[in-house]
């Protein structure tokens, strides 16, 4: 079992859609969460980033944690066709050094 | 600007012959990494480095040297290539504090090995 999985999609949307994005953990030591964007032959670019359980807002971006689940999300609000991307979910841990791991990334494709 | 550079873009080469490829950042960051991107795999960090000469193994070292003699720079050398090593390059670096801090990526190379 890998330690974060994120299922690779293909999610393809409609321009204004709300877009649901998640992540899946096993590891109960993880304290920070990310979401990182990369668009095509780019390298990833950080878009959220928590601590612990919660709810964060960033505009048309709203990422969300439970600890209890194991389970992290994005939410994309009115989705754009500038937001076609891949998302990548990364996690953190604190064991002498930080170390991040990610999942293997969602491909969103927001039709205009 | 703020940046992280890798240096070359795109590569093909043939097995055994070594390369190199660089990687320098401007933002005085003390912590710098490099993964490789695969399809299904995600990225898998290769090596790390904590600060200037101090450097440690990651998920998939294997096949892999790194140096850190200079904050700014952290090379990835192939000593040897194989085509298992054919894949997308990332170097990344961050400044910790607190927690793991924002990563900071190239724009990654790509490399082919025959």
């Amino acid at each position: 079992q890998k330690e974060v999985e994120q299922d690779p999609g293909p999610l393809s949307v409609p321009e204004g859609a709300i877009v649901s994005l998640n992540c899946t953990y096993s590891n109960s030591a993880f304290q920070y969460f990310m979401w990182y964007r990369q668009y095509s032959r780019k390298g990833p670019e950080l878009l959220m980033y928590t601590y612990s359980s919660g709810n964060k807002e960033d505009g048309r971006f709203t990422a969300q944690v439970d600890k209890s689940s194991k389970y992290i999300s994005l939410f994309i609000r009115d989705s754009q066709p500038s937001d076609s991307a891949t998302y990548l979910c990364a996690m953190s841990a604190y064991s002498g050094t930080y170390k991040y791991i990610f999942g293997t990334g969602t491909r969103l494709k927001v039709l205009a | 600007e703020a940046q992280v550079t890798q240096n070359p873009r795109y590569l093909i080469t043939v097995t055994g012959k070594k390369l190199t490829v660089t990687c320098s950042q401007n933002m005085n960051h003390e912590y710098m990494s490099w993964y490789r991107q695969d399809p299904g795999l995600g990225l898998r960090q290769i090596y790390y480095s904590m600060n200037v000469e101090v450097t440690d193994k990651g998920d998939v070292p294997e096949g892999y040297k790194v140096s850190r003699k200079e904050k700014r720079n952290f090379p990835l050398i192939l000593e040897s290539p194989s085509p298992n090593q054919t894949s997308l390059y990332f170097c990344a670096s961050s400044f910790p504090s607190g927690g793991p801090g924002e990563l900071f990526f190239g724009e990654g190379s790509r490399l082919t090995v025959l």
